[in-house]
């Protein structure tokens, strides 16, 4: 079964709109990854984040994670049409890393 | 650097045959990895390997060997195809951390297989 669930399962935004991202997981982790596949392609990395620490930035893209929770987000802001894609959370834990379903995200010119 | 490749890009099977997906990175990393990812769905992990000898087993490993010998090759065989293994098929490396903790995983352009 998937460790890792993403909500919402989709979302459309406009562009220029923020666009969070969550996701949910149920045991204890290492580190927790978000990645970006879009349509048909491979998945590239956006940012990893340690069991100990709390919030991370790359450039419009801020991840938190609370381990009390079991939950991390992600938010774009100032979203463009070419964010447009699916975005997966990755939780790792000894070695395997187990993905949720994404969020399939929708930015509109 | 080529980074991760894979091929085949595209492969059709007969169900009962057998094949081999190919996976190299040039990027010296230890940690290597299979996946499936079925439409609308996220991947899941199929095989590992630690380093060269060491394969272990992730969520999906049925119908499905890895072997490792060497640090930059790492095969994913299917023994007999079954039209349940029609999928795409990612490979990821990675560096390790400490306690086998995973760093950033570079993913494979993929492998479309249809089993008929």
């Amino acid at each position: 079964s998937q460790q890792g669930e993403e909500d919402p399962q989709a979302l459309s935004i406009q562009e220029g709109e923020n666009a969070t991202m969550n996701c949910s997981y149920k045991t204890s982790i290492n580190n927790l990854q978000w990645y970006r596949q879009n349509s048909g392609r491979g998945l590239v990395h956006l940012i990893l984040i340690r069991s100990n620490e709390r919030e991370k930035h790359s450039g419009r893209l801020r991840v938190t994670l609370d381990t009390s929770k079991k939950s991390s987000s992600l938010l774009i802001t100032a979203s463009r049409a070419a964010d447009t894609a699916s975005y997966f959370c990755a939780t790792d834990s000894v070695g395997k890393s187990t993905f949720g379903d994404g969020t399939t995200l929708t930015v509109k010119p | 650097n080529a980074g991760v490749t894979q091929t085949p890009k595209f492969q059709v099977l007969k169900t009962g045959q057998s094949m081999t997906l190919q996976c190299a990175q040039d990027m010296n990393h230890e940690y290597m990895s299979w996946y499936r990812q079925d439409p609308g769905m996220g991947l899941r992990l199929i095989h590992y390997s630690v380093g060269a000898g060491i394969t272990d087993q992730g969520e999906v490993p049925n119908g499905y060997n890895v072997s490792r010998s060497t640090t930059e090759d790492f095969p994913l065989r299917l023994l007999s195809a079954a039209p349940s293994q029609t999928s795409v098929y990612f490979c990821a490396s990675s560096w390790l951390g400490g306690g086998l903790d995973l760093e950033t995983q570079y993913f494979g352009p993929g492998t479309r297989l249809l089993v008929l």
